[in-house]
């Protein structure tokens, strides 16, 4: 159990386009999803706070306009790179908390986005 | 901001041999996650600690919790191959659900 899913699980795209990054909850309801985003050999570092139905909380110093959150249900969020450029190439981690639970948090495989 | 510094950042040992890591902060913690990553993956929770002083064993792995419950450690006996990965610590901000994860020890276990 406590499966989450990513798609797609890479990607590449041309600078100045928009990617779709999609976390899912796969036997799980989870009110509470995040996004974490990891440079090479480097650790995770949280983007985001994803709540469904309402706004996402973003971490200082992520630029809102740019990581577009959207948590629609109670089993997938979607993160949207606007306009991405080779600078945001990297690793794209989302983690899901089960609804009713504390700190308790199940990781997806991750997407590695590469922008040319 | 609350920082986890992890020590060493990197380990190549052989087959056999034990190690030890260690997760620190000048925060307290109400919690502390220890996890493992393989490339291209994410993170797999291996722990949590909770109690100041507490510890827990998880086949050959050995997690301690700080009695302030600012620091842990994990212990490998008898490392072998499969061991190898980024462990990584991660301490459970109170009153949040947010985590904050340390920068990783990255340990290759050689045959």
């Amino acid at each position: 159990g406590a499966v989450v899913s990513q798609h797609p699980s890479w990607v590449i795209c041309k600078s100045g386009t928009s990617v779709k990054i999609e976390c899912r909850s796969l036997d799980f309801q989870a009110t509470t999803m995040f996004w974490y985003r990891q440079f090479p050999k480097q650790s995770l570092m949280l983007m985001a706070t994803s709540n469904e139905g309402s706004k996402a909380t973003y971490e200082q110093g992520v630029e809102k306009d740019k990581f577009l959150i959207n948590h629609a249900s109670l089993t997938l969020s979607t993160l949207t790179v606007t306009s991405a450029h080779p600078e945001d190439s990297s690793f794209y981690i989302c983690s899901a908390e089960p609804s009713g639970s504390s700190y308790e948090q199940y990781f997806g495989p991750g997407t590695r986005l590469t922008v040319t | 901001t609350q920082l986890l510094e992890q020590s060493p950042q990197f380990l190549s040992i052989q087959e056999g041999e034990n190690l030890t890591v260690y997760c620190n902060s000048s925060s307290v913690f109400s919690s502390l996650q220890w996890y493992r990553q393989e490339p291209g993956e994410g993170p797999v929770l291996l722990v949590t600690v909770v109690t100041g002083g507490e510890v827990k064993k998880l086949k050959r792995l050995t997690f301690q919790f700080g009695d302030a419950r600012k620091d842990s450690s994990l212990h490998i006996t008898a490392a072998q191959p499969g061991d190898t990965g980024l462990y990584l610590c991660a301490g459970v901000n109170s009153g949040y659900s947010t985590l904050t994860f340390g920068k990783g020890t990255m340990l290759l276990v050689s045959p």
